[in-house]
C-alpha cells in the first residue's frame, strides 16, 4: 500500500526566503506526481503535475522535481510572499491512473 | 463550467439521518473521483468513476456509503444512517480522461457535520 509522508509538517519563514517542501512515497510505482495548495476552509488547487517519465516542472515561482528511484519529489518556492501561505500537498497517482494517494501535507507560513 | 462545483457547500445533521453530497465535474471531464478529508484521517480516496461506471467500491468506508454518476456528468455521495465520524470534508475531483497523463482538478468540498 502506497504511503506518502510530508516533512516538515508546518514551516514559518520570513518573506523573500528561498524554501523546500519534501514528499517521499514508498511505491516507487507511480504513474505521477501532483503538487497542490489548499488554503483554510477551501478546496485543492493544483499547483504542478510531474509526469513519471520527467524529472521536474517548472511554474513561474515554483519547481517540483521527481525522483521516483529514491521516491521522492520536492517543491521548491523561489522568493516566497506572504500570499503564498497555505498548505501544500503532494500525492502520487497509482498504476491503474485512478487514485491519488496524498501525504498529510506541510502548511507554510510567510511572515511580511 | 468554469471548474468543480459541489454542493452544499456546508451540512450539518443529526446521527442516524440519511444524506446526499452533490458534484458536477468540470464539462467535458469523463472520470470523476470522491475523496474525503479528515482530521485524524488527512486526504483518502473513496470512490471514482469512467462515464457512469464506478468500477471498484473497496475504498468506500462502510456499506452506509454509496455513489451514483447519471449522464457521465453529475454525482451524488449518498451516507445512509450517519454517524459523528463520517464528519469531514468531502472533495470532489474531475479529470478529462483516466490515467497517468490527467491531472485532478478539485472543488471546493462540502463540509459534513453530524450531531
Amino acid at each position: 500500500k502506497q504511503e506518502v509522508t510530508q516533512i516538515p509538517a508546518a514551516l514559518s519563514v520570513p518573506e523573500g526566503e528561498n524554501l523546500v517542501l519534501n514528499c517521499s512515497f514508498t511505491d516507487s510505482a507511480i504513474y505521477n506526481l501532483q503538487w497542490f495548495r489548499q488554503d483554510p476552509g477551501k478546496g485543492l488547487t493544483s499547483l504542478l503535475l510531474i509526469q513519471s517519465s520527467q524529472r521536474e516542472q517548472t511554474s513561474g515561482r515554483l519547481n517540483a522535481s521527481l525522483d521516483k528511484s529514491s521516491g521522492r519529489s520536492t517543491l521548491y518556492i523561489a522568493a516566497s510572499q506572504p500570499g503564498d501561505s497555505a498548505t501544500y500537498l503532494c500525492a502520487g497517482l497509482n498504476n491503474a491512473g485512478n487514485m491519488l494517494t496524498f501525504g498529510g501535507g506541510t502548511r507554510l507560513m510567510v511572515k511580511p | 463550467g468554469a471548474g468543480v462545483s459541489q454542493s452544499p457547500s456546508n451540512k450539518v445533521t443529526e446521527k442516524g439521518k440519511d444524506v446526499e453530497l452533490r458534484c458536477d465535474p468540470i464539462s467535458g471531464h469523463t472520470a470523476l473521483y470522491w475523496y474525503r478529508q479528515s482530521l485524524g484521517q488527512g486526504l483518502e480516496f473513496l470512490i471514482y468513476f469512467q462515464g457512469n461506471s464506478a468500477p471498484d467500491k473497496s475504498g468506500l468506508p462502510s456499506d452506509r456509503f454509496s455513489a451514483e454518476r447519471t449522464g457521465g456528468s453529475v454525482s451524488t455521495l449518498t451516507i445512509q444512517r450517519t454517524q459523528q465520524e463520517d464528519s469531514a470534508v468531502y472533495l470532489c475531483a474531475s479529470s478529462l480522461g483516466w490515467g497517468r497523463y490527467n491531472e485532478q482538478f478539485f472543488g471546493p468540498g462540502t463540509r459534513l457535520t453530524v450531531l
